[in-house]
């Protein structure tokens, strides 16, 4: 079974619209990693989240991380054609620097 | 600069052969670990390691092997035991509890 699960699996919003993204997890996050990828590619290091009620900013994405710690949402605000790739959350869930990842969304930006 | 290297990029092996993929980093970082990727799978944990001379089976480790005698160098063998090797390889390390740096990836096909 998948230990992190990202929803919606894929979604298309027009540019300049707002859009959010989830990972839940039924186990206490250690330590929460978004990252950004276009197909093919290697992943680009977005946020990455520690403590419960955290919440990061990074020019228009801003990441939390709920008090429970089970549970992150990614938030675009004005999406651009730049947004558009799959979003991975990564994440610690023993508190062994083992890290699984979940299946990934796919956002599509229409101009 | 500081980084981790994969190569090659792309590789083609007959069916029965075993291949050895490359990942190199000179980021001093003591855990390094390899993921595959398949189209709507997200990345799965194929082998981990923590120190040197030490690893540890991730969630697919069947039909791989890894050694790690340098820190600098986690090299994965996919070997004709594996049923579907065909997918996108990817390298990363970092220090504990820290930031997963990825390589570019590896494409092997199976031909």
């Amino acid at each position: 079974s998948q230990e992190l699960e990202q929803s919606p699996q894929s979604l298309i919003v027009q540019e300049g619209k707002n859009l959010t993204i989830n990972c839940t997890s039924s186990k206490t996050l250690y330590g929460l990693y978004w990252y950004k990828q276009k197909y093919g590619e290697g992943l680009i290091f977005l946020m990455m989240l520690q403590k419960g009620g955290e919440e990061k900013s990074h020019e228009k994405i801003t990441a939390k991380l709920d008090e429970k710690k089970q549970q992150s949402s990614l938030h675009i605000t004005a999406s651009q054609p730049s947004h558009a790739g799959i979003y991975l959350c990564g994440a610690d869930l023993g508190g062994n620097n083992r890290l699984a990842f979940g299946k990934g969304n796919q956002v599509v930006v229409i101009p | 600069d500081g980084g981790i290297t994969q190569s090659p990029k792309y590789l083609f092996r007959k069916e029965g052969q075993n291949v050895t993929l490359s990942c190199e980093q000179n980021l001093n970082h003591d855990a390094m670990y390899w993921y595959r990727q398949d189209p709507g799978q997200g990345l799965r944990l194929i082998y981990y390691s923590q120190i040197v001379n030490d690893f540890q089976k991730g969630d697919i480790a069947e039909g791989y092997s890894v050694s790690r005698e340098k820190k600098e160098s986690f090299p994965l063998t996919v070997t004709s035991a594996q049923k579907n090797p065909t997918a996108f390889y990817l390298c990363a390390s970092n220090v504990q509890t820290g930031e997963l740096f990825f390589g570019e990836g590896s494409r092997l096909t199976v031909l």
